[in-house]
């Protein structure tokens, strides 16, 4: 298996609708990241768990809700979004939150998320 | 907060070497790193150098770290069509907690034939 799983991969979803992205890790890390894909726009940082607690919210409006219910998942539900969240929605772990010896996250292969 | 810059894209014929540059602002940087992301895929770590070291060499790779001017820049040598793929610059700095990667927005590389 892959260390770093997302599913979907694809979503469409009307504005006014509820879904919920999914990232699995099998890696034996305790922490666990969303970022935000967006084309020319710097890779952001939305979401920060460590050891199931949410450690980072980087003013991330309340139409995303992330919830980690154990080291190993990660979910991030998505409400009433608008057009302007479409983009990639990546998932990454890491051994901890300080990254071990060099801080190197790994990755999800991204949920591309389209908002009509 | 802090900041990390790079162009957009790059197009190098293949065989010929590449170097994509990097600046940042954060000047409590401890790790830099440069990140793949090939076609449909997410991020993976290519390689990464330490603040207190100025060069770094693995392979076809050549890091390069001028910490006075917060540049950093990644050179491929003999660059081969499946070095295709965005390429992102981080960095690591001790503000926020630790582990708090700041990336820019990636370089596009287009290798012709």
């Amino acid at each position: 298996e892959t260390g770093v799983t997302q599913t979907p991969r694809h979503l469409v979803m009307g504005m006014t609708n509820k879904k919920s992205l999914k990232c699995e890790q099998h890696l034996g890390h305790n922490a666990m990241y969303w970022y935000k894909q967006s084309a020319k726009k710097p890779l952001e940082l939305m979401f920060v768990y460590n050891f199931k607690e949410q450690t980072e919210n980087n003013s991330v409006p309340s139409r995303f809700s992330p919830e980690c219910p154990n080291s190993s998942h990660l979910f991030l539900h998505l409400h009433t979004l608008q057009p302007e969240d479409s983009a990639l929605y990546l998932c990454a772990s890491s051994q901890d939150q300080v990254g071990g010896r060099t801080g190197e996250l790994f990755f999800g292969e991204g949920s591309r998320l389209t908002v009509l | 907060g802090e900041d990390v810059e790079q162009s957009l894209f790059l197009s190098v014929r293949e065989g010929d070497s590449s170097v994509i540059n990097c600046t940042y602002t954060d000047s409590s940087s401890t790790y830099l790193y440069w990140y793949k992301q090939e076609p449909g895929a997410g991020l993976q770590l290519l390689t990464y150098i330490f603040s207190n070291m100025d060069m770094k060499q693995d392979q076809r790779l050549t890091v390069l770290l001028n910490k006075k001017d917060k540049h950093l820049s990644l050179r491929i040598a003999d660059t081969q069509t499946g070095d295709s793929a965005i390429y992102f610059c981080a960095e690591r700095g001790l503000t926020g907690g630790g582990n708090k990667l700041t990336f820019g927005t990636g370089t596009q590389l287009k290798v012709e034939l």
